[in-house]
């Protein structure tokens, strides 16, 4: 079965290191996405990817950078995290860009920053 | 741009009494509508949606959100909750900005299910 996958599922690092988050999907689906989820705010969008070199920026895109070399993968790299970017952090993909396009969520990664 | 309000953060039932969780939405055109679950410690998976072909939407586990336009309203419900339906529960908004569309979610809702 197709599915998204995130790893770590848990991390716990430092200030001012880099940390980067791995998505990988097997839906063959061009769209892939970046959220936080803070309590009180919902899920909030960061980095977002319609395709093969594509990157665009989200709400919350400060301090964070996303690349996109292929189909099934879009890392998301904190470049030097700060205890503001504790979070879960959710992986997302979309086939197509439709306003009624259903995303696919992955299990998250819970990130601690201390 | 579209928003969406979830009007309770918390809501608490009893097993085999109904499910009422409110969501309000502000768009200037024609909206497309989500509901989203989240299990403990999973990922969000969706419930249902509203695409316009209907008022009336059907989902899993039982779900079933109506589109009201008058009222600017999602609210999605089940006759009879089950103790698997405790979870964490995001309304969303497919917006327009730019030419693409994102999703613009709600604060979301804890629903608790009282044996």
């Amino acid at each position: 079965d197709a599915e998204i996958t995130q790893s770590p599922r848990h991390k716990i690092t430092e200030t001012g290191r880099q940390v980067t988050l791995a998505c990988h999907q097997t839906w063959n689906h061009n769209n892939m996405f970046w959220y936080r989820q803070d309590l009180g705010h919902g899920l909030r969008l960061i980095h977002y990817s319609y395709g093969v070199q594509d990157t665009n920026k989200g709400e919350v895109s400060d301090g964070y950078s996303v690349s996109r070399s292929n189909t099934e993968d879009l890392p998301l790299t904190l470049e030097s995290a700060a205890s503001s970017q504790t979070s879960v952090y959710f992986c997302a993909s979309s086939l197509d860009r439709g306003p009624t396009d259903t995303q696919y969520f992955g299990p998250g990664t819970r990130l601690t920053v201390l | 741009a579209q928003s969406v309000t979830q009007l309770d953060s918390h809501v608490s039932v009893s097993e085999g009494t109904p499910v009422l969780l409110r969501c309000n939405y502000s768009s200037s055109y024609s909206p497309s509508l989500f509901w989203y679950v989240q299990h403990p410690n999973k990922g969000l998976q969706l419930l249902l949606k509203y695409t316009s072909a209907a008022t009336l939407v059907k989902g899993i586990n039982g779900f079933e959100a109506e589109f009201k336009k008058s009222e600017t309203s999602f609210h999605l419900t089940k006759p009879s909750a089950h103790m698997s339906d405790a979870a964490e529960y995001f309304c969303v908004v497919s917006d327009r900005t730019s030419g693409t569309y994102k999703y613009i979610f709600g604060t979301g809702t804890r629903l608790k299910v009282l044996a």
